[in-house]
């Protein structure tokens, strides 16, 4: 049975700071791995996608990288902002599911 | 373009009531999810939808849900005899095919009374 763990589960930085943000997972069997933000009260918003046969995947100040074989992906934000400030979840699909975690509490102080 | 669209956006109903929730996917979008979210939690998959089939619909609680999806496009998850611990936020996403990103919609907040 997959599960998804988020570590740290809160996290506040200053302004400006560069920081990682970490998800592991117990089956490497995937066929991909998604990073979502979500605001409070609202949907998720879908920040990068990597399939499983990628290493990484960059959009602006956000790079996420996968390792199947040690069951981990980290999310490194650059620069934070105090709009970054949000709940990131980690994803990881399989088969037909997808299993989530609990996320990381982001806060960016300005 | 239009995104996943839910409705109602709030729902209150007493226990033991019947409820439906509404999903309308990206137009073009074969698969279909629902999920469940409690407060604190990442989201907790329900069921999965490729055309109008459930493929996967294991994530279910019990028999008291169901969802259907007839036409390969609008989904409708379905709950009977509701009860206080059904009390949730349930989301809808919906991709291109099984791999590709997915799109949520923005919730239906449950309470049960």
């Amino acid at each position: 049975k997959q599960e998804v763990t988020q570590i740290p589960a809160a996290l506040s930085v200053p302004e400006g700071e560069n920081l990682v943000l970490n998800c592991s997972f117990t089956d490497s069997a995937i066929y991909n791995l998604q990073w979502f933000r979500q605001d409070p009260g609202k949907g998720l918003t879908s920040l990068l996608l990597i399939q499983s046969s990628q290493r990484e995947q960059t959009s602006g100040r956000l790079n996420a990288s996968l390792d199947k074989s040690s069951g981990r992906s980290t999310l490194y934000i650059a620069a934070s902002q105090p709009g970054d400030s949000a709940t990131y979840l980690c994803a990881v699909s399989g088969g037909f599911k997808t299993i989530f975690g609990a996320g990381t509490r982001l806060f960016v102080k300005a | 373009g239009a995104g996943v669209s839910q409705t109602p956006s709030n729902k209150v109903t007493e226990k033991g009531k019947y409820v439906e929730l509404r999903c309308d996917p990206i137009s073009g979008h074969t698969a279909l999810y629902w999920y469940r979210q409690s407060l604190g939690q990442g989201p907790e998959f329900l069921i999965y939808f490729q055309g109008t089939g459930a493929a996967d619909d294991s994530g279910l609680p019990n028999d008291r849900f169901f969802a259907v999806r007839p036409e390969g496009s609008v989904s409708t998850l379905k709950i009977q005899r509701t009860e206080r611990g059904d009390s949730a936020v349930y989301l809808c996403a919906s991709s291109f095919g099984q791999s590709d990103t997915q799109y949520f919609g923005p919730g239906t907040r449950l309470t049960v009374l």
